[in-house]
């Protein structure tokens, strides 16, 4: 089956705690990406992956990293959490060849206290 | 700057009558629309793309939307709603200012729902 997953779902950490959300497909997609929602600003892009090892920053960048090592996987990593850390993660990928369909993992709730 | 606009944060509509769920955008170039659908403690679905051709375009669901240029509108619609569309529901535009990225930017998205 087609998809885009994620690990951990759900992850409640303290302040300045480093983790790792990681996101992986299984499409061979080359654009890889990170949006964070948050109530009444939709979703809002962190990082992009155009393909292996290249990677840009979106609109909201600060205080996070990514790394594009493999194609299938794009993980997200908080080096020093902060509260305003806190929301819903969406990893996503598409295909470069298309009209940018974009196919979403199923969210990951971050509280960082 | 492109951008997306989701007038309204709710929508309420009662099962069998038709819904429409509003967008509005702004985009330099060509506008590639799309719209999703998140039900609760799930990831966004791919509904319907715009990207030429006809003005209506039809998606998943029974879902359609009317792409009207002179307007900047992209209006989601359904001839008759269903309790189990209540969802949030996102607009979405191809944005060409960041070049060939593949970046969408999203509307704040709009809750519809469907009262039996």
């Amino acid at each position: 089956e087609a998809q885009v997953t994620q690990n951990p779902r759900y992850l409640i950490t303290v302040t300045g705690k480093k983790l790792t959300v990681t996101c992986s497909q299984n499409m061979n997609h080359e654009y890889m990406s990170w949006y964070r929602q948050d109530p009444g600003l939709g979703l809002r892009q962190i990082y992009y992956s155009m393909n292996v090892e290249v990677t840009d920053k979106g609109d909201v960048p600060e205080g996070y990293k990514v790394s594009r090592k493999e194609k299938r996987n794009f993980p997200l990593i908080l080096e020093s959490p902060s509260p305003n850390q806190t929301s819903l993660y969406f990893c996503a990928s598409s295909s470069t060849s298309g009209h940018n369909v974009q196919f979403f993992g199923p969210g990951t709730r971050l509280t960082v206290l | 700057a492109q951008s997306v606009a989701q007038p309204e944060d709710q929508v309420n509509v009662a099962e069998g009558n038709p819904l429409t769920v509003k967008c509005t955008y702004s985009v330099s170039g060509n506008p590639y629309l799309f719209w999703y659908v998140q039900y609760p403690n799930r990831g966004l679905q791919f509904l319907l793309k715009y990207i030429t051709g006809d003005n209506l375009v039809k998606g998943s669901y029974g879902f359609e939307a009317e792409f009207n240029k002179s307007q900047t509108s992209f209006h989601l619609k359904k001839p008759s709603a269903l309790v189990s569309d209540s969802a949030l529901y996102f607009c979405a535009v191809r944005d060409w200012g960041s070049g060939n990225t593949g970046k969408l930017i999203f509307g704040q998205g709009t809750t519809l729902q469907v009262k039996p």
